[in-house]
This record gives C-alpha cells, sequence and structure tokens, in this order.
C-alpha cells in the first residue's frame, strides 16, 4: 500500500520559535495533502487542504499565519508552526492522496512547546 | 455539512468476546465510509472502507462493517476480540473522491480484559 512519512516523529521547542513538520508521500504523487490536529484523547481535526501548486484551504477558525502550509511538489507538503506557544502543543497528522478514494496517513508529530 | 457520531466513548470487552462499535454518519449525498485504527502515538491505520456494492465490507485483522442507509450506520464488528486490538478506533465519512475532506468522529477506546 501507499506509504506517507512524516518527519520529525517528535519535536521539543521553546515558545517563540518556529517548528517545520515534513509530509512525504514515499511511493505515489499526491495531489492533495491534508493537516490534521489531534488534542489528547481527542478527535482528528482537518486544519487545511494543499493541493500541489496552490495555496492551502484551511478550515475555518485555523490561522493561516500561524499554521503555514506549502505543498511544493507532489511528494511534500510542510506545515511550519510560526512563533509556537504552549496551547500549539499537540499531536499533528498528514494525510495524502493521489486523487482516488483513499487518504493514506502519516504516522504524526508529536510537538510539545515549553 | 457532514458529520460522524459514535456515541460509545469507552468500551471494555474480554479477550474472545464478541465487538461492536457504533458508527452514525449524515451526509448529504453517496458517503464513503472508512474505520480507521489507532494505537497510542501512532497514526491512522485503515480497517476498512464502504464505497458501494455489498453493504457488507471485510477488513484487515477480522473486522467487518455493514453500511445500513435506512439507519445511516456504519458499525464495526469483531466476532473475537485479541487483546492486541486494544486500541483507539474512529469513524470517518467522506466524499465520492480521495482529494475531499474526511470528517471523523470522537472515536471510541476499546479496552480489552483478560
Amino acid at each position: 500500500g501507499a506509504v506517507v512519512s512524516q518527519h520529525p516523529s517528535r519535536v521539543i521547542c521553546k515558545s517563540g520559535t518556529s517548528v517545520k513538520i515534513e509530509c512525504r508521500s514515499l511511493d505515489f504523487q499526491a495531489t492533495t495533502m491534508f493537516w490534521y490536529r489531534q488534542f489528547p484523547k481527542k478527535s482528528l481535526m482537518l486544519m487545511a487542504t494543499s493541493n500541489e501548486g496552490s495555496k492551502a484551504t484551511y478550515e475555518q477558525g485555523v490561522e493561516k499565519d500561524k499554521f503555514l502550509i506549502n505543498h511544493a511538489s507532489l511528494t511534500l507538503s510542510t506545515l511550519t508552526v510560526t512563533s509556537a506557544h504552549p496551547e500549539d502543543s499537540s499531536f499533528y497528522i498528514c494525510s495524502a492522496t493521489a486523487g482516488y478514494n483513499e487518504q493514506f496517513f502519516g504516522p504524526g508529530t508529536r510537538l510539545t512547546v515549553l | 455539512a457532514q458529520s460522524v457520531t459514535q456515541p460509545d466513548i469507552h468500551i471494555t470487552v474480554s479477550e474472545g468476546a464478541s465487538l461492536e462499535l457504533r458508527c452514525n454518519y449524515s451526509y448529504g449525498a453517496t458517503p464513503y465510509l472508512f474505520w480507521y485504527v489507532q494505537s497510542p502515538g501512532q497514526g491512522l491505520q485503515l480497517l476498512l472502507k464502504y464505497f458501494s456494492g455489498d453493504t457488507l465490507v471485510q477488513g484487515i485483522k477480522g473486522f467487518e462493517a455493514e453500511f445500513k442507509r435506512s439507519q445511516s450506520s456504519f458499525n464495526l464488528r469483531k466476532p473475537s476480540v485479541h487483546w492486541s486490538d486494544a486500541a483507539e478506533y474512529f469513524c470517518a465519512v467522506g466524499g465520492v473522491r480521495g482529494n475531499e475532506k474526511l470528517t471523523f468522529g470522537t472515536g471510541t477506546r476499546l479496552t480489552i480484559i483478560p
């Protein structure tokens, strides 16, 4: 099956710094990638949808300037959390699709902001 | 607007017993339905999916689910659970294309007792 990777798997940063999370489709070209956020013991909340070569579409309530998403190629999307604060600590999961019927999920990135 | 309801937050089942996890959805058109499993600190693994055709779908790890349009339900079942099935289970609904966003339920945490 299709494989999606995320890097890093865990990151700890200081408040006020920026953190970049990568999402890669390893064996297929992803026309669309999604970024989700999951709070402890909660469901996944879609943050944004990104299509290769175009601007991401953010869900209502998600700050575009805080969560920068770039989908520069068909195999890579990045999420940058700018000026991170402790409330941004969460589990971030990406998924990728080639436009067929299924999204393939990455293993997630645990972000802790001190 | 699409939505998914998983009415059971937490279920405890004895090893070897049968299991049913409930999922109800709301979707304006023909839904694509999914069940995912998540182990602690991990990403999501697809158990099974329903797009069309036979309303009883088989998945991995011995799981199955039945789509009932009249009840807007897509319940997950397993005839005999194993200790390794302890995890969080998410039901999700999406559109006809993989690049349409998924809406997740709040999840059901499954605990297995010896």
